[in-house]
């Protein structure tokens, strides 16, 4: 059973950057068939991938990827000592205020963190 | 890509609710769906258009055509009320892409 534990503040101001961690139990980051993922939920409640990383040993290489409208200021990185990746969100405004959720990808998101609110505000 | 979900549906207990997924080709592209009550993450209950993961009762089917993918939950229950969120992955954009999500309301 996977287990992910996310951890960060619960609050940033406008223009900072929101940092979060998703520690992983059960699985490692560097697995090859899998992805690690971040997704958040508006108070609006749609859904919306942000970034994922992942380890393929095929190419002995590491793969950074990101939601189109996100990649200028989004960085997914993982922590093959502590067994965990993170997400950096960069000059962050209100409309950043989410639930954020980290996530394992096989062919479909299989297990979730309970998720984080964050919220952007001075 | 855009995939687009109605907001709601609702439904009497015992009868059958359909949630369309609408989206260019949809037909050829993987379809996952996630059931999110409230206060929870999502939980796939529907992966590859229409495999049901183990424990996910036989009253929840996939199915898809060529512009809509869809979710049917036969013989509802109270407890299937929920929000419902279509998932596919854009191989041209490399994104993840989910629609809105719909809410079941169970009468």
């Amino acid at each position: 059973q996977v287990l992910l534990q996310q951890s960060g503040p619960g609050l940033v101001k406008p223009s900072q950057t929101l940092s979060l961690t998703c520690v992983i139990s059960g699985d490692s980051v560097s697995s090859n068939t899998v992805s690690w993922n971040w997704i958040r939920q508006s108070p609006s409640g749609g859904l919306q991938w942000l970034g994922r990383t992942y380890y393929r040993s095929a190419r002995s290489q590491w793969y950074h990827e990101y939601e189109s409208s996100f990649k200028s200021r989004i960085i997914v990185n993982p922590d093959i000592g502590q067994n965990q990746f993170s997400l950096q969100l960069k000059s962050v405004t209100p409309e950043d205020t989410a639930v954020y959720y980290c996530a394992r990808h096989v062919a479909w998101f299989d297990f979730w963190d309970q998720g984080s609110l964050v919220t952007v505000s001075a | 890509y855009v995939v687009t979900q109605p907001p709601s549906v609702s439904v009497a207990p015992g009868q059958t609710a359909t949630i369309p997924c609408g989206g260019t080709d949809i037909g050829t592209r993987s379809v996952n769906w996630y059931q999110q009550k409230p206060g929870q993450a999502p939980t796939v209950v529907i992966y590859n258009s229409a495999d049901r993961p183990s424990g996910i009762p036989e009253r929840f089917s996939g199915s898809k055509s060529k512009s809509t993918a869809t979710l049917t939950i036969s013989r509802v229950e109270v407890g299937d009320e929920a929000d419902y969120h279509c998932q596919v992955w854009h191989s041209t954009s490399g994104d993840f892409v989910f629609g809105s999500g719909t809410r079941v309301t169970v009468l």
